[in-house]
């Protein structure tokens, strides 16, 4: 079976800082590890997916997360926080042959203050 | 663009009313979803349906059912609405059917309050 833990619910940021978005998987054959952002009153988007190529894995708007398989980690990470960077994350599991079947942490909220 | 419409973005609706929530995609997708979201949890998915008038039980179907009568439209029922089933209700659409490719495209939501 397959889990999620998203190790923090809020993580407040100033603008210019690095974030760090801790997620931790479990799960019992190689998962695919996605992380989707989701900004107020919108739906979830894409943000990056490790599928077990690379283990630094880039995404969209200057996002990367590095797969540690010895940690079961998935850690988003992004050098300079941007104020348009405030919404939800949420980091999901999934396994193979589960034909989609996503597996979704419970979220963080991240709030970029000036 | 991919596109996911639902069609109601917010709805009030009474206690033992009947609900219906429609998503539409335009991508020819085989896949779709529906999850509930609420604050804390994730997103928790309801029911799932990988051709047409195929359905499966995600992780909490009790107290809804779906249809899936064309490829592109995927609707959620409340048979008889429930305080309890106040949530964001977020559709989705996958183009696989075998193996995983993991994105989901995603609607923008409902928003359900029942009073």
């Amino acid at each position: 079976a397959q889990s999620v833990t998203q190790l923090d619910s809020h993580v407040s940021v100033s603008e210019g800082t690095p974030v760090l978005l801790r997620c931790n998987y479990s799960s019992s054959y190689s998962p695919s590890l996605f992380w989707y952002v989701q900004h107020p009153n919108k739906g979830l988007q894409l943000l990056l997916k490790y599928t077990s190529a690379a283990t630094l894995v880039k995404g969209i708007n200057g996002f990367e997360a590095e797969f540690k398989k010895s940690e079961t980690s998935f850690h988003l990470t992004k050098p300079s926080a941007h104020m348009s960077d405030a919404a939800e994350y949420f980091c999901v599991v999934s396994e193979i042959d589960s034909w989609g079947k996503l597996q979704f942490g419970a979220g963080t909220q991240v709030v970029v203050t000036p | 663009d991919v596109k996911v419409t639902q069609s109601s973005r917010y709805l009030v609706k009474r206690t033992g009313e009947k609900v219906f929530l429609e998503c539409v995609q335009d991508m020819d997708h085989e896949n779709m979803f529906w999850y509930r979201q609420d604050p804390g949890l994730g997103l928790r998915l309801i029911y799932f349906s990988y051709d047409v008038k195929m359905k499966e039980k995600g992780d909490i179907p009790e107290g809804y059912s779906v249809s899936r009568e064309k490829k592109e439209r995927f609707s959620l029922i409340l048979e008889s609405a429930s305080t309890n089933q106040t949530s964001m209700y977020l559709c989705a659409s996958n183009p696989s059917r075998t193996g995983v490719t993991g994105e989901l495209f995603f609607g923008e939501g409902s928003r359900l309050t029942v009073l």
